[in-house]
């Protein structure tokens, strides 16, 4: 079964500066989606970026990027210039096809704290 | 503003007490969604609707069962909670299945069960 590991179950970055959220993921399939979801303090999550397996080029939105390394089954989230709307738990997802079903598969999320 | 509508945000229960929580939405999507988050837990996919037809995982308890009487609605039954049930419920919707469609989630309900 496909897994997704965040390491980091806490982080935080000073406003304005940079800080970099690590995934990990398992899997044998070669077709797949990766994503980044935030989730605000008593908010819904909403999608930060996406990132399709087959494509080699790194997903960017806006202030946020994505270094994604096939090979290692790696995907890590770059957030530039940290505002203090950026403090939420960042959820890594894997979405593949399992026994002919598709489902999202969510890392156990990563609690992002942003100091003014 | 199209969204995803789950009510109450909050409610308690009792030990062994049914209780339905409920989703709606404006976007018209075919696919709803019911994940229960545990806390400092991922969100886990309990079952799904695309249109009217079910999809249970396989892990998902027998004390958990889903309606959808039409596109815009979808019911999480809890049948007889325990005290393990406490959790966030999300409801989540998407356009169609498909590893390309993203989905769309509610801002959850927080379940208590005393």
């Amino acid at each position: 079964a496909q897994t997704v590991t965040q390491s980091q179950p806490e982080m935080s970055v000073q406003e304005a500066e940079t800080v970099t959220l690590s995934c990990t993921y398992d899997t044998s399939e070669s077709d797949y989606y990766l994503f980044w979801y935030k989730q605000p303090p008593s908010r819904q999550m909403i999608l930060v970026i996406r990132q399709e397996a087959y494509k080699q080029q790194n997903a960017t939105e806006n202030r946020f990027s994505v270094n994604f390394q096939k090979a290692a089954k790696s995907f890590s989230l770059k957030i530039s210039d940290s505002q203090l709307g950026d403090a939420a738990m960042y959820f890594c997802a894997y979405k593949g096809v399992q026994g002919g079903s598709e489902k999202l598969v969510f890392g156990k999320g990563t609690k992002l704290t942003v100091n003014p | 503003d199209a969204m995803v509508i789950q009510n109450p945000r909050y409610q308690v229960t009792q030990f062994g007490k049914p209780v339905t929580l409920s989703c709606s939405q404006t976007l018209n999507h075919n696919v709803m969604y019911w994940y229960q988050q545990k806390s400092s837990q991922a969100p886990k996919l309990l079952f799904h609707y695309y249109d009217k037809d079910f999809n249970n995982e396989a892990d998902t308890p027998d004390n958990f069962q889903s309606r959808r009487p039409n596109t815009s609605f979808c019911f999480l039954d809890i049948r007889s909670p325990g005290l393990g049930d406490a959790a966030m419920y999300l409801c989540a919707t998407s356009r169609a299945l498909g590893l390309l469609y993203e989905q769309f989630f509610g801002p959850g309900t927080r379940l208590t069960v005393l």
